[in-house]
């Protein structure tokens, strides 16, 4: 899982199957949010999950937040060879409307 | 359509030179932000900026300097470029969330520099 002190994590899957990702984080925060990016690009916003909200969908996406044990996941069910990419967790624990990244968790979707 | 676009996609420049990395948003955003990134390290922000002439160092800000003279415009500049800088740069904006909420950020494509 990725928290900022972690070195990313990898995951290789074969197209079809389910990637699921992790993210914790240490002190309280107003939102959690997961980006994508692809190989030598800027990163995509995927979802925004709000501290009083426990799931989230968003097509093939579905993330859920546990703010008692401080951590997330990110589920991608069905995955496609476009889903490769790197998948960061941000939070907005400093409160000023910066974001918090983690490392990012590396994905590869084998076709 | 959210857009963010960034002066250059790939950028070689000499030990010592002044080098200036531009980014526009047409989103009206008010906050923007510049992260390097480098490989083990993720995303570490530099500057960012919630309004015009305003700006607030990040995690590393050493070596670096920004200029908002126009709401959709925020430069980083790196007054004599060392080995150290090259990285890959990532511009983003926001709107302002108030208070403690920080919105999504809409990123630009980046620029890889390489300081030789």
């Amino acid at each position: 899982s990725q928290q900022g002190e972690e070195d990313p994590q990898a995951l290789s899957i074969q197209e079809g199957e389910n990637a699921t990702m992790n993210c914790s984080y240490k002190t309280s925060i107003n939102n959690l949010q997961w980006y994508r990016q692809n190989s030598g690009r800027g990163l995509v916003h995927l979802i925004l999950i709000r501290s009083n909200e426990r799931e989230k969908h968003s097509g093939r996406l579905r993330v859920t937040l546990d703010t008692s044990k401080k951590s997330s996941s990110l589920l991608i069910t069905a995955s496609r060879a476009a889903d490769t990419a790197s998948y960061f967790c941000a939070t907005d624990r400093y409160g000023n409307n910066r974001l918090a990244f983690g490392k990012g968790n590396q994905v590869v979707v084998i076709p | 359509d959210v857009k963010v676009t960034q002066s250059s996609r790939y950028l070689v420049k000499r030990t010592g030179e002044k080098v200036f990395l531009e980014c526009v948003q047409d989103m009206d955003h008010e906050n923007m932000f510049w992260y390097r990134q480098d490989p083990g390290l993720g995303l570490r922000l530099i500057y960012f900026s919630y309004d015009v002439k305003m700006k607030e160092k990040g995690d590393i800000p050493e070596g670096y300097s920004v200029s908002r003279e126009k709401k959709e415009r925020f430069s980083l500049i790196l007054e004599s470029a060392s080995t150290n800088q090259t990285s890959m740069y990532l511009c983003a904006s926001s709107l302002w969330g108030g208070g403690r909420r920080a919105d999504t950020q809409y990123f630009g494509p980046g620029t890889r520099l390489t300081v030789l």
